[in-house]
């Protein structure tokens, strides 16, 4: 099955303590994107990848890292997590940029 | 910033009824996408839109595509429960950048039976 997966599903942390979002697509697309939904502000995208090793940032990039180094996984890491990153967070791909967005399931995280 | 504004935010309508959700913008889009997001799922997409004028139906939804690219459409005729769902309009971004879609804040749609 045609998929997206993220992991973990819910997340409650401290501020400060590094974690990493997972996030894997099995249809062989070239473009990842993660973006976060907040009530009132919609989806706004942080970071996107063109393929393998090509990253950058989207329009809320601060507090957030990316990588791309498999075309299938395009991990979220926030190095040092603030209470302002809880958010409900998707990752999306495509094929191309402008494609059929397939988002997975998101995470829904509390930094405290 | 390439701004899509959609209205309403929020609408609560009776089954069986019509409706109509707009998506306007001043810049203009190349492709307009149209998405549903149910409760703890991420959006799924229901459209695209690409030529100035374009209507598509979508069994009762239809969406059109503004003449000069800058706005969109959808509308619901005879609205069911399963309807209900936030609906997110989302455009191409035009500035030559590889940075994909912008989307719009939606619009939360609840039929009541």
């Amino acid at each position: 099955e045609a998929q997206v997966t993220q992991n973990p599903r819910y997340l409650i942390t401290v501020t400060g303590k590094k974690l990493t979002v997972t996030c894997s697509q099995n249809m062989n697309h070239e473009y990842m994107s993660w973006y976060r939904q907040d009530p009132g502000l919609g989806l706004r995208q942080i970071y996107y990848s063109m393929n393998v090793e090509v990253t950058d940032k989207g329009d809320v990039p601060e507090g957030y890292k990316v990588s791309r180094k498999e075309k299938r996984n395009f991990p979220l890491i926030l190095e040092s997590p603030s209470p302002n990153q809880t958010s409900l967070y998707f990752c999306a791909s495509s094929f191309g940029y402008l494609g059929k967005q397939f988002f997975g399931p998101g995470t829904r995280l509390t930094v405290l | 910033t390439q701004l899509l504004e959609q209205s309403p935010q929020f609408l609560s309508i009776q089954e069986g009824e019509n409706l109509t959700v707009y998506c306007n913008s001043s810049s203009v889009f190349s492709s307009l996408q149209w998405y549903r997001q149910e409760p703890g799922e991420g959006p799924v997409l229901l459209v695209t839109v690409v030529t100035g004028g374009e209507v598509k139906k979508l069994k009762r939804l239809t969406f059109q595509f503004g003449d000069a690219r800058k706005d969109s459409s959808l509308h619901i005729t005879a609205a069911q429960p399963g309807d209900t769902g936030l609906y997110l309009c989302a455009g191409a971004k035009s500035g030559g950048g590889a940075d994909g879609l912008t989307f719009g804040k939606g619009t939360h749609l609840i039929i009541q039976p």
